[in-house]
């Protein structure tokens, strides 16, 4: 019964190769989130989706991109991964963006860069 | 700048032992904060939230107050047992400002919990 799905678990991509993770939701939420965790680091927030609303944080670098083509589906590209990319990658979805709004994340993709 | 600062782990204790894995905050304005956990192979769960200085939130044995004189939220639980083995993470959030929205985490502390 997985609310937030996250395919696939680990993705191996080459050093400056496009790469794309994918996110799907069953709970209808209005909000996606993108976080990026780093090897024993806090996971820090790239952007998020309100419905089709775009809001990247300032310290997002570039080279990492997002769509959301319907309420389901939020993919987050990498267009030129770094190894410095290398990381776990988890969404999360909540019904809005208050501060007592309860987040759902996905099991996270495991990106290696080669 | 707003952040949260956990203890380091990894944090290894035998089953019933009593668990404190601490937690404290730096913040701008006046935030949530929560507690989630993530066992093995899974994604992040809320554990526990507390809205206000003062509260408590409790789910499953855990316990953590919001303690604002000391910028503190620590989380707690009188017996543990194996199946707590998972990694916990403290996070805030703003309800208004221009950081809501954002959950900010500490880095995770690791608990293993031996038979």
């Amino acid at each position: 019964d997985a609310m937030v799905i996250q395919n696939p678990r680990y993705q191996v991509t080459q050093f400056g190769k496009p790469v794309t993770l994918s996110c799907s939701q069953t709970l209808n939420h209005n909000v996606m989130y993108w976080y990026q965790q780093k090897s024993s680091q806090a996971p820090k927030l790239l952007f998020h989706y309100y419905d089709k609303d775009f809001n990247n944080e300032a310290d997002t670098p570039d080279n990492f991109q997002s769509r959301r083509p319907n309420t389901s589906f939020c993919f987050l590209d990498i267009r030129s991964p770094g190894l410095g990319d290398a990381a776990m990658y988890l969404c999360a979805t909540s019904q809005g963006t208050g501060g007592n709004e309860k987040l759902f994340f996905g099991s996270g993709t495991q990106l290696s860069v080669l | 700048g707003n952040s949260v600062t956990q203890m380091e782990g990894p944090v290894t204790l035998s089953e019933e032992a009593f668990l404190t894995i601490n937690c404290t905050y730096t913040a701008t304005g006046y935030p949530s904060l929560f507690w989630y956990v993530q066992y093995p192979g899974e994604g992040l769960q809320l554990l526990l939230k507390a809205t206000k200085a003062d509260d408590k939130g409790s789910n499953k044995g855990f316990e953590a107050t919001y303690r604002k004189e000391t910028t503190s939220f620590h989380l707690e639980k009188g017996s543990v047992q194996v199946s707590d083995s998972a990694v916990y993470f403290c996070a805030l959030r703003f309800v208004y400002g221009g950081s809501q929205g954002n959950l900010i985490f500490g880095k995770g502390t690791k608990l293993s919990v031996k038979p």
